[in-house]
């Protein structure tokens, strides 16, 4: 059984500042996602990493994949208010897409 | 372009109800799926569908069925409704076929059952 658990599962932090979002699985995967979700609202992709290695930025926002260590981490970059919001990462395995969710990281950037 | 649809967007029922959480999507999307989103675990995988006519159980089928007629659509059909069934429901589609393909969801379906 696949198994997603990232840490922490609450973040609080300055504005400013600099934070990682760790996410491990259980076993080999196709890929990895990053969803992001505000409040009350639906889930909006941010990155799919594919392979070993594999690193994307957007913004403040930094993902990176290593699948010897099956781990993700999303790296935030001199925080702002605005990506208050609850991470997500997901493991996709297998052609069909069956794709499992971690239990979310609730971030808060306090201004 | 409207993406991912879900009707209703709130929905209360009483123990033992049944009724449909629609879901459709116009993107030529092969892949299709429901998840129920409860606090502090994440999204889990109740159903989904690669193609018309083909559909499989996720991690927490119990309780539901899918049917997939058509591309565009992909229903939810709770038989008897359980209060262990309120919860927040999302249904996403993709590509299915690319692998690097992500999940587009819609809006969300709040249900609670008294």
């Amino acid at each position: 059984e696949l198994k997603v658990e990232q840490n922490p599962l609450f973040l609080s932090m300055q504005e400013g500042k600099n934070y990682t979002i760790y996410c491990n699985y259980s076993t080999t995967s196709d890929r990895l996602y990053w969803y992001r979700q505000d409040p009350g609202k639906s889930l909006e992709s941010l990155f799919v990493l594919l392979s070993n290695g594999a690193v994307k930025q957007e913004g403040r926002l930094m993902a990176s994949l290593d699948t010897k260590a099956r781990l993700s981490t999303l790296h935030i970059t001199a925080a702002v208010h605005d990506l208050s919001a609850t991470y997500f990462c997901a493991v996709g395995r297998g052609g069909y897409q069956k794709v499992t969710f971690g239990t979310g990281t609730k971030l808060q950037v306090i201004p | 372009n409207a993406g991912v649809t879900q009707t209703p967007k709130f929905q209360v029922l009483k123990t033992g109800q049944s009724m449909t959480l629609q879901c459709a999507q116009d993107m030529n999307h092969e892949y299709m799926s429901w998840y129920r989103q409860d606090p502090g675990m994440g999204l889990r995988l109740i159903h989904y569908s690669v193609g018309a006519g083909i559909t499989d159980q996720g991690e927490v089928p119990n309780g539901y069925n899918v049917s997939r007629s058509t591309t565009e659509d992909f229903p939810l059909r709770l038989l008897s409704a359980a209060p262990s069934q309120t919860s927040v429901y999302f249904c996403a589609s993709s590509l299915g076929a690319g692998v690097d393909s992500p999940l587009h969801f819609g809006n969300g379906t709040r249900l609670t059952v008294t």
